[in-house]
């Protein structure tokens, strides 16, 4: 089946470092969204991207729309300790707009040292 | 707005054993998703509702799993009987527009283990 490729797996950085992590696929995708994923709670929307080569921010976060449309990427500024949590790219597969069924990445767990 | 609430938030039960889950979606959510995540792994999908109607069943493992949602409102997932595989966190989700582009609302989940 569709998979997607996440990573890195884990990171620890210090507080106030820029971070990055990224999603491949093999197949085409319509739609890319990014989730963090608090301890205990479910996951929650941070970015929806719509169309190849978009770029779109929500504070200190930006992510991309690869334009092939089989990869995107997360950049968080200047990392604070609340950045904490597992992030998951999702994406929703060409062809499957008629469905919401969405893909999900194995996660990218962030640790932030104060 | 109340959220996406799931019961129990912690499940552990014996091998052979049935157990079942509980999701209450955001009301007037037609679409109803349940999804697993097993420790380390992508959160995989497991079926889709419409109301009351299965849209999409094709992420669930077997037929030891049993998903409902009568009357279109509450939806619940067994496991009968319970594997250890079947470990892992399931999260069920809801949305009001059918595409995935804004994004479901995610319960907090239910950590099923499974020994």
């Amino acid at each position: 089946g569709q998979q997607l490729n996440q990573s890195p797996q884990s990171m620890f950085i210090q507080e106030g470092e820029d971070v990055s992590m990224n999603c491949t696929s093999s197949s085409i995708f319509n739609t890319w969204l990014w989730y963090k994923q608090d301890p205990g709670e479910g996951p929650v929307l941070l970015i929806a991207l719509y169309k190849a080569g978009e770029l779109t921010s929500n504070g200190r976060l930006t992510a991309q729309f690869g334009i092939t449309r089989k990869d995107s990427f997360l950049n968080i500024s200047a990392s604070i300790p609340s950045d904490v949590g597992i992030y998951f790219c999702a994406g929703q597969a060409y062809g499957s707009s008629n469905t919401g069924k969405l893909i999900f990445g194995q996660g990218t767990t962030l640790q932030v040292k104060p | 707005e109340a959220g996406v609430t799931q019961f129990p938030s912690h499940s552990v039960i014996e091998k052979g054993q049935t157990v079942t889950l509980r999701c209450d979606p955001i009301s007037g959510h037609d679409n109803l998703y349940w999804y697993r995540r097993v420790m380390g792994k992508e959160i995989k999908f497991l079926l889709h509702f419409v109301k009351e109607s299965k849209q999409d069943e094709s992420g669930m493992p077997n037929n030891r799993f049993l998903a409902e949602r009568t009357g279109g409102t509450y939806s619940t997932l067994k496991v009968q009987p319970a594997e250890l595989e079947d470990s892992g966190v399931y999260f069920c989700a809801s949305s009001q527009d059918l595409r995935a582009n804004y994004g479901y609302t995610f319960g907090s989940g239910t950590r099923l283990t499974v020994v």
